[in-house]
């Protein structure tokens, strides 16, 4: 069956622009996270949905990011005005309850 | 949270098993052992998980100590594919926040051919 998917795959943006990435969970999976991976670094949690309950947002580097997850499906992560640092490999994994989850291929994003 | 801790590499011969300790003194009772892998420019992929006893699937075996204060994973015949960073991580599925998984350093895993 399909798998967590990312788009874009790359995406390259001046310092100070917004970004948005989008990830497609697996059909049927309650809960999604988002992860980055900085160059070299180990991955870093962001932000948790699960079901109709209030996200975990305990993970977002500042206020300058932000999640949504629509209709329980499709999520969006948010970065507003991004700066040099925000530089990583984006990943969302999705999962049934606490079961183990699924990555996609991550976005990588480079601000310049 | 309690914390795992590896080597930060280890190597191994193709078609020769390999064993991958972990180090978790600080485990709690609710705390489950997941063992997930990265292979180069992919996102990470799920390995195997436990509690208390040994398990094995069709990727690998986990054995795990009788006080639990230590794991090991087992890659019964390494192949080139199997190069990669492995990673034990606990997650105490009972808080909220354990659904999270915290990633360490983990291990990098070279295979010679």
């Amino acid at each position: 069956g399909a798998g967590v998917s990312q788009s874009p795959s790359n995406k390259v943006t001046e310092k100070g622009k917004d970004v948005e990435l989008r990830c497609d969970p697996i059909s049927g999976h309650t809960a999604l996270y988002w992860y980055r991976q900085s160059l070299g670094q180990g991955l870093e949690f962001l932000i948790y949905f699960q079901g109709n309950s209030a996200p975990d947002k305990s993970g977002l580097p500042s206020d300058r990011f932000s999640a949504e997850r629509t209709g329980g499906s499709v999520s969006t992560l948010t970065i507003q005005r991004t700066q040099q640092e925000d530089s990583a490999v984006y990943l969302c994994a999705s999962s049934q309850e606490s079961y183990e989850q699924y990555f996609g291929p991550g976005t990588r994003l480079t601000v310049t | 949270d309690a914390k795992t801790t590896q080597p930060n590499s280890m190597e191994s011969n193709e078609e020769e098993p390999v064993h991958l300790p972990c180090n978790h003194s600080t485990i709690s009772g609710t705390d489950y052992i997941h063992w997930y892998r990265q292979l180069p420019s992919q996102g990470p992929e799920y390995v195997i998980h436990g509690l208390t006893s040994n398990v094995n699937n069709r990727m690998a075996s986990l054995a795990i100590a009788e006080d639990r204060k230590s794991s090991t994973l087992i890659l019964h015949r390494a192949t080139l594919r199997d190069a990669a960073v492995y990673y034990c991580i606990l997650r105490d599925v009972q808080e909220t926040s354990g659904s999270r998984l915290t990633f360490g350093e983990g291990t990098q895993l070279t295979v010679n051919p």
